[in-house]
């Protein structure tokens, strides 16, 4: 398995702001995913993070609104940008460790309260 | 024990009893299935996989079972523990590898002691 680190574990932001989440795993892994998962709902995949280029957005968002790095194969970056309290979520990084395997693995996520 | 038909959003079993948590999922291409296991304040711990050329897989005190026809998934946890209690959630894979989870709705079980 990876050991998943998030940071910060938790925020409260003013609405207009942006904050920048960082995700950093302890060995390289192949997939790197965000997912948001709103207060009291399941998991929704935001993006998939590609390493050296454009992340791959679902249905209903955008790179505008979350822009996404990945520079290497250990460290992804999310940034919730001109947020709105509607964006109060709890924001998760996930990986795939590699070719061989199946499991997604999580981070401990990060809650995010805009007010 | 406590079963329930289709999803529900929350359970509430005797310690002791067996437990039953089902899952509709929705891709008839699906090939990879995962249970998940939150706690509060806590992203999701893996629990139990099984692939879409199984139908059942055991593990220590839980059962995963795959119904393809009807496009069901259960998960059985035998003789539950309050250290159960959680939010489970199903996920599913399209058939490519290196594809993300799309989650399921959760169910939220309590173990009362």
């Amino acid at each position: 398995s990876a050991v998943i680190s998030q940071k910060p574990s938790r925020d409260i932001c003013q609405r207009g702001t942006s904050l920048t989440i960082q995700c950093q795993v302890d060995s390289q892994v192949t997939m790197m995913f965000w997912y948001r998962q709103q207060p009291g709902q399941s998991l929704t995949l935001i993006a998939t993070a590609n390493q050296g280029s454009e992340a791959t957005y679902e249905s209903g968002f955008v790179i505008d609104k979350f822009p996404i790095s990945r520079p290497n194969l250990t460290f992804s970056t999310l940034t919730v940008s001109n947020m709105s309290p509607e964006d109060s979520s709890i924001y998760l990084c996930s990986v795939v460790p590699g070719p061989t395997y199946n499991e997604q693995f999580f981070g401990p996520g990060t809650r995010l309260t805009v007010l | 024990g406590e079963s329930v038909g289709l999803h529900l959003p929350t359970l509430s079993v005797q310690e002791g009893d067996n437990s039953i948590i089902n899952c509709a999922y929705s891709n008839s291409a699906s090939d990879y299935f995962i249970w998940y296991k939150q706690e509060s304040g806590k992203g999701p711990q893996f629990i139990i996989d099984i692939r879409s050329n199984m139908d059942k897989r055991q593990g220590q005190r839980v059962t995963v079972l795959l119904n393809k026809t009807v496009k069901h998934l259960s998960l059985q946890i035998a003789a539950t523990q309050p250290g159960d209690s959680a939010v489970y959630f199903c996920a599913e894979r399209a058939n490519q590898a290196g594809t993300a989870l799309i989650f399921g709705k959760g169910t939220t079980l309590s173990v009362s002691s």
